[in-house]
Order: structure tokens, then C-alpha cells, then sequence
């Protein structure tokens, strides 16, 4: 199974400061049709998870621009730039290029 | 506006059955793959199952497969999970989501316990 490996696990940020995400996978994630299927998951306390970045770096409906992500291959960033305090909560990468999919172990966003 | 709504969750005894309903409103549900992913207590992500747009195709963990079925109804707009000797690893919340992650339910528990 593809491992993906995010850090930092925890990452306290002031509100309006730019913070970025890792997501490393042990294989590549570039699929034989050409698309990369690593998207981005934001879970608020005692939400479902919603889904923030797919394809690595486009931008889900009614996402604000402050999150970007970018990357190929096996190395992946998810950066907000100028943290608010909506943005609190845990971040998840989620591969669909090989089977099984399979998630990051996650990165909590917490107020410093 | 899209709804995923699951329902059949609940105590259930290591060893017994329990099935897992998904109702999606607001989209078209037969133009979807659909998956169920689980959520152990304070615990991250995991892919449980995936079925195609017309349940031709399912996928599976390793360690819910010959347990765990995954089936669809598109005249009803229907997810399922029918899980079978469940074990109290398990227990978690269950989420109904599209296989591009866009649309999640609110989620199900079900607890495995004696």
C-alpha cells in the first residue's frame, strides 16, 4: 500500500501568519492517464472532513485562494497563506492513484 | 443542495451484523463512485470500500473483505454497508463520500463491543 507521510503532525500558527504542509508518498503518485490523484482534506472539531484541493492543486468550489497546493511526483505541499481562525483543524492528504487509497496520517492547525 | 445522510449505526455484540445505509440528495448519484470511509476514535482516515457507478465493481480493505459488502441502489439513490462478524477493531464512525472526496455525510458510529 502507498504510505504518505505528513508533517508536521501538530502546526501553531497565529492568525494571518502563511503556513505550509508536507505530504510525502512512498511511490509516485502520477498516474498512467496523466492525472496525479493526491487531494487535500481539511476535518473540523466534530465535522466530516471537506475536501479543499484535488488533482494536487486546483481549488475545490468555495474554497478561499488562501490555500494552494502544489507538488508531482511523491512530494506534495498544501500551504494557507495568512492563516484564519476558520482554518483550524486537522489537514489530510488522500491518494486515489493506486489501490487501496490511502490518507496521511494528518496535521493538526492550532492557534499559538 | 447535496445531502449525504447515513443511518444503521449503533452497539452491536464482536461477532454480529450490522448495515450501514447512505440516502444522497442533490446530485446525480448513479454519475458518481461511491466509498465509505471509517474514522476510529481519535483516530485519522481510512478507506473501507469502493463501488462503481452501476455496483459492478466493488473494492475492498484487506481487512474488511469476505466481511464487509458494499452495494448501491441508483433508482433509490442508496448507498450500503452490510458488515458481517464484526470485530470491535471496527468500531469507528463511518462516513459515505463521493470517490473524488467532493461530498461527505455527517458520519455513523458503530461500536463493536461486548
Amino acid at each position: 500500500d502507498v504510505v504518505l507521510t505528513q508533517t508536521p503532525p501538530t502546526l501553531s500558527a497565529t492568525i494571518g501568519q502563511s503556513v505550509s504542509i508536507s505530504c510525502r508518498s512512498s511511490q509516485s503518485l502520477l498516474h498512467s492517464n496523466g492525472n496525479t490523484y493526491l487531494n487535500w482534506l481539511l476535518q473540523r472539531p466534530g465535522q466530516p472532513p471537506q475536501l479543499l484541493i484535488y488533482l494536487v492543486s486546483r481549488l475545490e468550489s468555495g474554497v478561499p485562494n488562501r490555500f494552494s497546493g502544489s507538488g508531482s511526483g511523491t512530494d506534495f505541499t498544501l500551504k494557507i497563506s495568512g492563516v484564519e481562525a476558520e482554518d483550524l483543524g486537522v489537514y489530510y492528504c488522500v491518494q486515489s492513484t493506486h489501490a487501496p487509497w490511502t490518507f496521511g496520517g494528518g496535521t493538526k492547525l492550532e492557534l499559538k | 443542495e447535496v445531502q449525504l445522510v447515513e443511518s444503521g449505526g449503533g452497539l452491536v455484540q464482536p461477532g454480529r451484523s450490522l448495515k450501514l445505509s447512505c440516502a444522497a440528495s442533490g446530485f446525480t448519484f448513479s454519475d458518481y463512485y461511491m466509498a465509505w470511509v471509517r474514522q476510529a476514535p481519535t483516530k485519522g482516515l481510512e478507506w473501507v470500500a469502493s463501488i462503481s457507478y452501476d455496483g459492478g465493481s466493488t473494492y475492498y480493505r484487506d481487512s474488511v473483505k469476505g466481511r464487509f459488502t458494499i452495494s448501491r441502489d441508483n433508482a433509490k439513490s442508496s448507498l450500503y454497508l452490510q458488515m458481517d462478524s464484526l470485530r470491535s477493531e471496527d468500531t469507528a464512525t463511518y462516513y459515505c463520500t463521493t470517490e473524488g472526496f467532493d461530498y461527505w455525510g455527517q458520519g455513523v458510529m458503530v461500536t463493536v463491543s461486548s
